[in-house]
């Protein structure tokens, strides 16, 4: 079974663009969550998305959105880039919604924001 | 205070030694998640856990709902065992995942 498929690896995006992450969950799965690593914040919670409804979202400005396809891919958007949202991005995908399954990771997108 | 602590924030071990790694929560869970992370920022599943001991291979952990700690053991590391390992608790109330900062362990031949 393919994993946790995060499109692009890397990004450069200049302040003030906008940005779209891509994540394919493990066929099955049906939840996909985002999160956001920094070295100075560390990991933090996003988004998390069930049968195409978002269920749950983390402390972030609106600027930060998502959503999640019939297909169950996903996609997060970033509008009005700061240099702030230097961050690796890595969604996870589960079979069941909060807290009931495993969580699998994408090797996520680094993007850089100059 | 942070609500997910994880102690020691740095580990240095000698292969073949023991080793535990500990996570302390202030809140109500439903789940803790045991994570590892190499160098490049994959992120492996170790453990999803909700009550007692869990064991795969090499690696041990265990939760005491009552005290709000999970710990961690590896038996017999191994220098493929060094990346950093992160403690997440999901939130009963809240139902999102929080982290704890994680434990950067370097395990040398």
């Amino acid at each position: 079974k393919a994993g946790v498929t995060q499109t692009p690896r890397y990004l450069i995006k200049t302040r003030g663009q906008q940005v779209t992450l891509s994540c394919s969950p493990i066929s099955g799965h049906r939840s996909v969550s985002w999160y956001q690593q920094t070295p100075g914040q560390g990991l933090q919670f996003l988004f998390e998305y069930f049968s195409e409804t978002q269920r749950n979202k983390g402390n972030f400005p609106g600027r930060f959105s998502g959503r999640q396809f019939s297909n169950s891919r996903s996609e997060m958007n970033v509008s009005t880039l700061e240099l702030g949202d230097s961050a690796l991005y890595l969604c996870a995908s589960s079979t069941e919604q909060g807290g009931n399954s495993p969580l699998h990771f994408g090797n996520g997108t680094r993007l850089t924001v100059t | 205070k942070n609500e997910v602590e994880q102690s020691p924030q740095n580990l240095t071990a000698q292969e073949g030694e023991f080793i535990t790694i500990n996570c302390s929560y202030s809140v109500g869970i439903s789940a803790l998640h045991w994570l590892q992370q190499h160098p490049g920022g994959g992120i492996v599943s170790l453990f999803m856990l909700s009550s007692g001991k869990k064991k795969h291979g090499r690696l041990i952990a265990t939760i005491n709902i009552q005290e709000k700690h999970s710990s961690l053991h590896i038996t017999a590391s191994h220098p493929r065992d060094s990346a950093v390992y992160i403690c997440a608790v999901r939130g009963l109330s809240t139902d999102k995942l929080i982290f704890g900062t994680g434990t950067r362990l370097q395990v040398f031949p």
